[in-house]
């Protein structure tokens, strides 16, 4: 089994719909982030979570909110989804500490119609 | 101004042949530097990652290089294979345990 699970994989939502990408981790990691990948713009933060109750905002947050149900946990909504919320987004966790290397989940492919 | 800047953007080499990707970087306090390959459609997988003190490291064919001094680092694939063909970023750590991205080196090994 992947260590930082995601789903769904693809996704096809119609414009103002609410949708929830689910992440899971098995790595035991304490912190938590949920990134967007656009093509020519790389990775960029929405939200972070460094334990169960803290949230805080990336550099694009406006449109998202998250929830951190459990330190293993964290899902990403989009209230009323639009067009250029489509994109690639990532779950990705760490462990505390400067050392802590990223593990990223495989995806969401997230299209809004 | 790109905190991380990565180049080539993008790249075709034959396959056996050796390539070089550069990060340039302007972000401080440094923490560390990490490589990162991303094959299309799945998430980044950590190749290397190196603290300021290291100039040097190997990753079977990958091989990272860091000059802290100049916020320069490179990356180097020798003996290319088809499975090389991925997109990889450059992120570097700083400060309290923020990260800056690279938009990534997209590379195609080509038979």
């Amino acid at each position: 089994d992947a260590d930082v699970t995601q789903t769904p994989r693809n996704r096809i939502t119609k414009t103002g719909k609410r949708i929830m990408l689910e992440c899971s981790q098995t790595k035991g990691h304490d912190r938590m982030y949920w990134y967007r990948q656009d093509p020519g713009l790389g990775l960029r933060l929405i939200y972070y979570s460094f334990d169960v109750k803290d949230i805080n905002k990336g550099e694009i947050s406006d449109g998202y909110s998250v929830s951190r149900q459990a330190q293993a946990k964290f899902s990403l909504s989009l209230e009323s989804a639009i067009p250029n919320q489509t994109a690639l987004y990532f779950c990705a966790t760490s462990d505390s500490g400067t050392g802590g290397g990223y593990t990223f989940g495989s995806g969401t492919r997230l299209t809004v119609v | 101004k790109n905190q991380v800047e990565q180049s080539p953007q993008s790249l075709i080499i034959l396959e056996g042949k050796n390539c070089t990707l550069q990060c340039n970087y302007t972000v401080s306090p440094f923490s560390n530097l990490r490589w990162y390959k991303q094959d299309t459609g799945r998430g980044p997988v950590s190749l290397t990652i190196m603290t300021f003190s290291e100039n040097t490291k190997s990753n079977g064919r990958y091989t990272a290089t860091l000059d802290a001094d100049t916020k320069q680092s490179s990356l180097h694939i020798t003996a290319s294979q088809l499975s090389d063909s991925a997109s990889y970023i450059c992120v570097v750590s700083y400060g309290n345990n923020r990260l800056a991205f690279g938009k990534g080196n997209q590379v195609v090994v080509i038979p």
